[in-house]
């Protein structure tokens, strides 16, 4: 059972556009919710993270929108660029321990 | 910054092999994680540790072992390595309620 369910799989952005990526999750007890970016043949690097007591985080073009009540959050890159051209995961978890991953989403930005 | 090593880029084997895939990590995390990568599925986790000689087994962890002698250490055993264990593998280490740091990732294939 997926805990995580992320959207879309594949995501075609023109350059300068606006990238936005959707997961939502089930269990209520989850109280961390990171951002992985992942460029081919390296592991994935943490992004950005937020925490269910916030319903933003903005951390350069790079935005976490959090809505508690719907059990979702997504993922915001504007002013797209070529280099942000990746495969992007969302992820959950208790404690920070364990995490939840979603199946990803392969981005490109087109010049 | 946290360093995690995997021992191996890229490894082929053949059906019926064990095989030993490394991770080190240099920052005494007591957390150390062994997730496969798979098109389509995401990361799954495999086996997770949070001590020496503590393993715990995650989503999927047929056909897989795990060792933990020292701290820095966390190794992924596959007994008799088949074809559907090809796939990328991934190690990640994490303290306390942070995010994960990955490994580069070992791909293998079994022929």
């Amino acid at each position: 059972q997926q805990q995580v369910k992320q959207s879309p799989q594949s995501l075609i952005v023109q350059k300068g556009g606006i990238s936005i990526i959707n997961c939502a999750y089930e269990n209520t007890a989850f109280d961390y919710f990171p951002w992985y970016q992942q460029f081919p043949g390296k592991g994935p690097a943490l992004l950005i993270a937020i925490r269910p007591d916030v319903s933003e985080k903005k951390e350069g073009r790079f935005t976490i929108s959090f809505n508690k009540s719907a059990k979702q959050f997504s993922l915001h890159i504007m002013d797209s660029q070529p280099g942000d051209s990746a495969t992007y995961f969302c992820a959950a978890s208790m404690s920070g321990n364990q995490f939840y991953f979603g199946t990803g989403t392969s981005l490109t930005v087109i010049p | 910054d946290v360093k995690v090593t995997q021992s191996s880029r890229y490894l082929v084997k053949r059906t019926g092999e064990k095989v030993f895939l490394e991770c080190v990590q240099d920052m005494d995390h007591e957390n150390m994680f062994w997730y496969r990568q798979d098109p389509g599925l995401g990361l799954r986790l495999i086996y997770f540790s949070y001590d020496v000689k503590m393993k715990e087994k995650g989503d999927i962890p047929e056909g897989y072992s795990v060792s933990r002698e020292k701290k820095e250490r966390f190794s992924l055993i596959l007994e008799s390595a088949s074809t559907n264990q090809t796939s990328m593998y991934l190690c990640a280490t994490n303290y306390r309620a942070r995010g994960y740091t990955f490994g580069s990732g070992t791909r293998l294939t079994v022929v």
